[in-house]
């Protein structure tokens, strides 16, 4: 199975402040048709996840643009240009290229200072 | 507007059976494959089971396999999980999630159920 590693696990940020998040992966997530199949979730205290981006850097219906995705290959970080109080929550990578085995990265909790 | 369902989790016994439910609404579900994707508490996330849009392909993680069953009935909108055998390592919240394209990526997630393994 593709390996998900995120970093840091635990991430206190000032409101307004940025915060960024990395994902790599134990193996190339580029697939066949040249894509790269890898997706940030959010998932709030006491909520179920909720899609960020999908294809590294597409940002779903409704989220908003201070959230933002990058990267190739096997390292990629999701970016949040400056963190307000609803962003709190776990923050997960999946990787779908490699299905039928998705990963998901061990998450990174993002909390207020 | 997409909506999944999840019920029938609950407090079983080690080696006991519960069987999970999905009601989905808002697309149209015999075209989807869908998931069924785990969470232990405090921990994360665990892909459990693979089903396509017409059952034709079926697909579980190492850790539930020859225990867990997933189905869907289409004319119901409903997507299944019977889980056997259960252990103490089952007890997580269960949610229903939706695939799409090539490759499957996941996009719409439900609520969950919880499931509790304890004697």
């Amino acid at each position: 199975d593709v390996v998900m590693t995120q970093s840091p696990l635990s991430l206190p940020v000032t409101l307004g402040q940025p915060a960024s998040i990395s994902c790599r992966s134990s193996q190339s997530l580029v697939y066949s048709d040249g894509n790269t199949y890898l997706n940030w979730f959010q998932q709030r205290p006491g909520q179920s996840p909720r899609r960020l981006i999908y294809k590294v850097s597409n940002r779903d219906s409704g989220v908003p643009d201070r959230f933002s995705g990058s990267g190739s290959g096997t390292d990629f970080t999701l970016k949040i240009s400056r963190v307000e109080a609803e962003d709190v929550g776990v923050y997960y990578c999946m990787q779908a290229t490699h299905w039928p085995s998705w990963t998901f990265g061990q998450g990174t909790k993002v909390e207020i200072k | 507007e997409v909506q999944l369902v999840e019920s029938g989790g609950g407090l079983v016994q080690p080696g006991g059976s519960l069987r999970l439910s999905c009601a989905a609404s808002g697309f149209t579900f015999s075209s989807y494959s869908m998931n069924w994707v785990r969470q232990a508490p405090g921990k994360g996330l665990e892909w459990v089971s693979y089903i396509s849009s017409s059952s034709s392909t079926i697909y579980y993680a190492d850790s539930v396999k020859g225990r867990f069953t997933i189905s869907r009935d289409n004319a119901e909108n409903s997507l299944y999980l019977q889980m056997n055998d259960l252990r103490a390592e089952d007890t997580a919240v269960y949610y229903c999630v939706r695939l799409y394209g090539d490759p499957k990526d996941i996009d719409y997630w439900g609520q969950g159920t919880l499931v509790t393994v304890s004697s």
